[in-house]
């Protein structure tokens, strides 16, 4: 299993970015996926989560509206679209292969810093 | 939201001595359909963090029989016997029963 996020970098407060992960070694049409943070030196939360086909998406009640995870079944990419950034958006994102009710595999992580 | 405890939030073990770290949520752990969805994490400095064992008790793949976990409901343990330099780093409870699913704030595990 190979996830390696992209997409990461200096944001100002209010702008938007797109995250992307690439992933390999498993089948990720059937699997069902997450974007999951840590906030540098602190801990951990899982933000979003994307059933296998795309169509069932959860996420965290404070970040609704803000987040919006999708994925790509064909190039076998996923995807965190965050919007009005804001400097306790600060993290390092990762995307994850899920099991049951779990993570399962954590990926390769970007750093997106919101900072005037 | 489930709100997962650990301790203690750090420890320093002696090789070959054993450690145990305590989890405890705010809820009930007992899904609906019957598993406690509680999960171990390691996280060694400079990596992403790697799934230990899950569904309380359940090693993955590579995890030495040295690991082990028990507990239901709301209070959970990680045991680590004989306890080696590899084991060091950050240990996180996970829970996986209740969205969204929540972390412990992690266990730094040193080796004296």
């Amino acid at each position: 299993v190979h996830l390696v996020a992209s997409g990461g970098g200096l944001v100002q407060p209010g702008g938007s970015l797109r995250l992307s992960c690439a992933a390999s070694g498993f089948n990720f049409r059937r699997s069902w996926m997450s974007w999951v943070r840590q906030v540098p030196g602190k801990g951990l939360e899982c933000v979003a989560t994307i059933n296998d086909d795309g169509k069932e998406t959860y996420y965290v009640d404070s970040l609704k509206g803000r987040y919006i995870i999708s994925r790509d079944n064909v190039r076998n990419l996923l995807y965190l679209q965050i919007s009005n950034l804001r400097p306790y958006d600060t993290a390092v994102y990762s995307c994850a292969k899920l099991a049951i009710n779990s993570v399962e595999y954590w990926g390769q992580g970007s750093l997106v810093t919101v900072s005037s | 939201d489930v709100d997962m405890t650990q301790s203690p939030l750090s420890l320093s073990v002696t090789p070959g001595q054993s450690a145990s770290i305590s989890c405890r949520s705010s809820q009930s752990l007992v899904h609906s359909d019957g598993n406690n969805y509680l999960h171990w994490f390691r996280q060694r400095p400079g990596q992403s963090p790697r799934r230990l064992m899950y569904e309380v008790s359940n090693r993955d793949s590579g995890v030495p029989d040295r690991f082990s976990g028990s507990g239901s409901g709301t209070d959970f343990t990680l045991k680590i016997s004989r306890v080696e330099a590899e084991d060091v780093g950050v240990y996180y409870c996970m829970q996986g029963s209740h969205w969204p699913w929540t972390f412990g704030q992690g266990t730094k595990v040193e080796i004296k």
